[in-house]
Parts: structure tokens; sequence; C-alpha cells
């Protein structure tokens, strides 16, 4: 079957503009997560989603981050009035949850963002 | 007491040598610790992870040991092979949420022909 999916996989935007990235996470799966990837980074947690609990937010870098999951499978994450320093890459991984168990996370192949 | 510390940056191994990986953690909370592999353009995949009740897992050619008191875990890798060049993440969590995951800041391994 189809692995994670993550689009645009490259977007370049100005400063101050807002983006929307996507993630169609495997079928099946019940946990969604999102992280940042920065240039010669280690992965940064930024939200949790897991069926139709509250998300866990904890990671968001601030409040112009937001992200919803729509029907327990596609998630949006977006980034409003973009800063240069939002410039990396935003990886969605899924996996089948059992409790806070969350098993093997599948990682999708990121969108990177550039912000001029 | 959040972070993982990860060691070497970048390690350049022989073909057939022994690569090894070191990371280091605050968090006693910690109980779950996997390695991830990521290829350049790729999202990462676990590789092999280890819970803290035993000290070390072997799973094929990677190997994972794990020191509690010291808390400290390492990777080694091997026969390693030039197709094992790639990005090592160590990372770790807790059984609260194990795929909310602390990541090192990841080894760079270059494996020569």
């Amino acid at each position: 079957g189809a692995g994670v999916s993550q689009s645009p996989s490259n977007k370049v935007t100005e400063k101050g503009k807002d983006v929307e990235l996507r993630c169609d996470p495997i079928s099946g799966h019940t946990a969604l997560y999102w992280y940042r990837q920065s240039l010669g980074q280690g992965l940064e947690f930024l939200i949790y989603f897991q069926g139709n609990s509250a998300p866990d937010k904890s990671g968001l870098p601030s409040d112009r981050f937001s992200a919803e999951r729509t029907g327990g499978s596609v998630s949006t994450l977006t980034i409003q009035r973009t800063q240069q320093e939002d410039s990396a890459v935003y990886l969605c991984a899924s996996s089948l949850a059992r409790g806070p168990y969350t098993g093997e996370l599948f990682f999708g192949e990121g969108s990177r963002l550039t912000v001029l | 007491q959040q972070q993982v510390k990860q060691s070497p940056q970048s390690l350049i191994v022989q073909k057939g040598g022994i690569s090894i990986i070191n990371c280091a953690y605050e968090n006693t909370a910690f109980d779950y610790f996997p390695w991830y592999q990521q290829f350049p353009g790729k999202g990462p995949a676990l590789l092999i992870a280890i819970r803290p009740d035993v000290s070390e897992k072997k799973e094929g050619r990677f190997t994972i040991s794990f020191n509690k008191s010291a808390k400290q875990f390492s990777l080694h890798i091997m026969d390693s092979q030039p197709g094992d060049s790639a990005t090592y993440f160590c990372a770790a969590s807790n059984s609260g949420n194990t795929g909310k995951l602390i990541f090192g800041q990841g080894t760079t391994l270059q494996v020569k022909p």
C-alpha cells in the first residue's frame, strides 16, 4: 500500500505569506505527527493527533503555527506570516497507535519550505 | 533535561568495519529508545528500538547497547556496507506517548568501498 504522502514536496514563499502543507497518512493509522527538520539539525516535534482526542500542540513554536486533521485522516499544517527561520523540512508521520504506545512511526518524504 | 546528545556528528568507516554512534540522555522518564535511518531526500525510517529492561538488542548487523545507569545508548553497525551510508538519528520518548520523540542531532555516516 501507499506510504505517507506529503504535498507540496517543495515550497518557496516570501516572508509574511501564509503557507499550507498537507499530509495524507497511511490508511487506517490513527496517530499522526508533524515534525520539523531544520538544516543540519535533528527532528523537532510539533504536534500530535490521535483519533478524536484533542491534539497535543506542545511543540508548536509560536501561534503562527496551527494544524488540523479532518475526518481522522488528512492533516494540514498552516504557517501564517512566514519568517525566514521557518525555513525547514516539515515531516509528517503516522502510526497504528494502541493507547500511548504508538509503535513504529512511518514518515513521509517531507515538504521543504524556503522563506525568502 | 529533555535533550538527547548524539556523537559523533560525522563518521567515515571502511567497508567491512564497525560503525559506532553514541547517545546520552538526562530524563530518567524516557523508556523507549529508537534509532532512525535517513537517506537524502527521504523521510527517516525506523531501524531498531530498545526498551530499558534489556541491555542489548540485535537485528542483523545492527545492535543497540543500552546502559541505564549511565543514561547512554549506542548503535553498532557490524560489517558496514556502502549502502549503510546515511544519516542516523537516536531518539527517546516515554511510555506516555512513544511517538513524541526527542531526537539527537544526527550522525552522517559514510562507508567507503
